[in-house]
Formats: C-alpha cells, sequence, structure tokens
C-alpha cells in the first residue's frame, strides 16, 4: 500500500525567502507524481506533474523535483510571495490496483508573511 | 480550454435526507472522472471514479453512490445522509488511458445536522 507523506506540516516564513517542502513515498514505483495548490475552502489548483522519467519540472517561480529511488519529492519555491499562503499537496498513483486513484499527501500549510 | 463545475457550492441537509451533487466537465471528450471527499482534519479520500457512460468504480464501502448520466456529468448521490457524510466534496477529471494529471472542482461543502 502507498504512503505518502509531508513535512513539514505547517511552515511559517517572511516574504522573499526561497523555501523548499517535502514529500515522499513509500512505493517507489510510481508512474508519476503530481503537486496540487489548496486555498481554504476552495478546490485543489495543479501545480505540477512529474513524469517518472523526469528528474525536474519547472513552472514559474516553482520548481519540482523527483528522485525515484529514494522516494522523494521536493517543491522549491523561489521569492516567496504572501499570495503563495496556501496548503501544498503531492500526490502519486497507486502502485497496484486500478491505475487512475491519486494517493494524497496530508499537506503542507504554507504562510507567507509580508 | 477546460472547466469543471459544481454545484450547490455549499449545501447543509439533516440526517436522512437524500442528497444530489453534481459535476459537469467543459471543453473535453470521455473525461476519467472522479469524486474526491476531504473530512476535516483528514486527507482526501477517492469516493468513485469513472472512466465512461454508466460505468462506476467504487474505491470505499458507504452509503453513498454515483452516476454517469453523459459523457461530461458525474453525479454523487445519498439516499439518507449520515452525520458522517458531512465533508468537502471535490469532483476532478483528467484525460483518458493511463495515468494522466487531474484537475479539480471548486468543491462543495456539505454539513449533515
Amino acid at each position: 500500500k502507498q504512503e505518502v507523506t509531508q513535512i513539514p506540516a505547517a511552515l511559517s516564513v517572511p516574504e522573499g525567502e526561497n523555501l523548499v517542502l517535502n514529500c515522499s513515498f513509500t512505493d517507489s514505483a510510481i508512474y508519476n507524481l503530481q503537486w496540487f495548490r489548496q486555498d481554504p475552502g476552495k478546490g485543489l489548483t495543479s501545480l505540477l506533474l512529474i513524469q517518472s522519467s523526469q528528474r525536474e519540472q519547472t513552472s514559474g517561480r516553482l520548481n519540482a523535483s523527483l528522485d525515484k529511488s529514494s522516494g522523494r519529492s521536493t517543491l522549491y519555491i523561489a521569492a516567496s510571495q504572501p499570495g503563495d499562503s496556501a496548503t501544498y499537496l503531492c500526490a502519486v498513483p497507486l502502485s497496484s490496483g486500478s491505475a487512475r486513484q491519486l494517493t494524497f499527501g496530508s499537506g503542507t500549510q504554507l504562510t507567507v508573511l509580508p | 480550454s477546460q472547466t469543471i463545475h459544481q454545484w450547490p457550492a455549499t449545501l447543509v441537509q439533516p440526517v436522512g435526507s437524500p442528497l444530489s451533487l453534481e459535476c459537469t466537465v467543459e471543453g473535453t471528450s470521455n473525461p476519467n472522472l472522479y469524486w474526491y471527499r476531504q473530512a476535516a482534519g483528514r486527507g482526501l479520500q477517492l469516493l468513485f471514479y469513472s472512466v465512461g457512460i454508466g460505468q462506476i468504480s467504487s474505491e470505499v464501502p458507504q452509503n453513498l453512490s454515483a452516476s454517469r448520466p453523459q459523457d461530461r456529468q458525474f453525479i454523487l448521490s445519498s439516499k439518507k445522509l449520515l452525520l458522517s457524510d458531512s465533508g468537502f466534496y471535490l469532483c476532478a477529471w483528467s484525460t483518458g488511458g493511463g495515468y494522466n494529471e487531474q484537475f479539480f472542482g471548486p468543491g462543495t461543502r456539505l454539513t449533515v445536522l
């Protein structure tokens, strides 16, 4: 059974800092890994999808890396802004059973202070 | 571009009442569709998914059901709500075939009293 863990559970940083969010998974036989953002009371916004054959994926100030062998992914946010405050979730497809199910981490709640 | 809609946005229902939540997707054909629940203090749990009209797979035994009457319409239902059904219900879609990126709707906040 795939388990996804995100550390830290909460993070508070001053505006302008670069920061790293961590995601680890127990079964390295994944097909891809997806990072999401969730604002309070809202749905999930897809940020980045990294295929298993990729090591990095970038979108603007966001950079996600994937190390399948060690079961880890990181989301790097450069020059953080108060608008980046949200909960960040990572998710991977199950390695067995239906290929379409995602297993989610519990998220990292980020607060960027002005 | 593709968009996904959910309604209602919020719902307060008494225990034992029926439920119908609707999700529709625009701008794509034959999507995979998903219903997730996010309970307070808990992660996202996949409830149902569908790869085509009338094709529903259930992931968690419960008193909820799902239907897909049209290609881009996904409905979550219950005949009698329980207190434990309270939560934030999210619909998502992905292109068919394989392990594709999932895109989520705005969600429905359900409170059962």
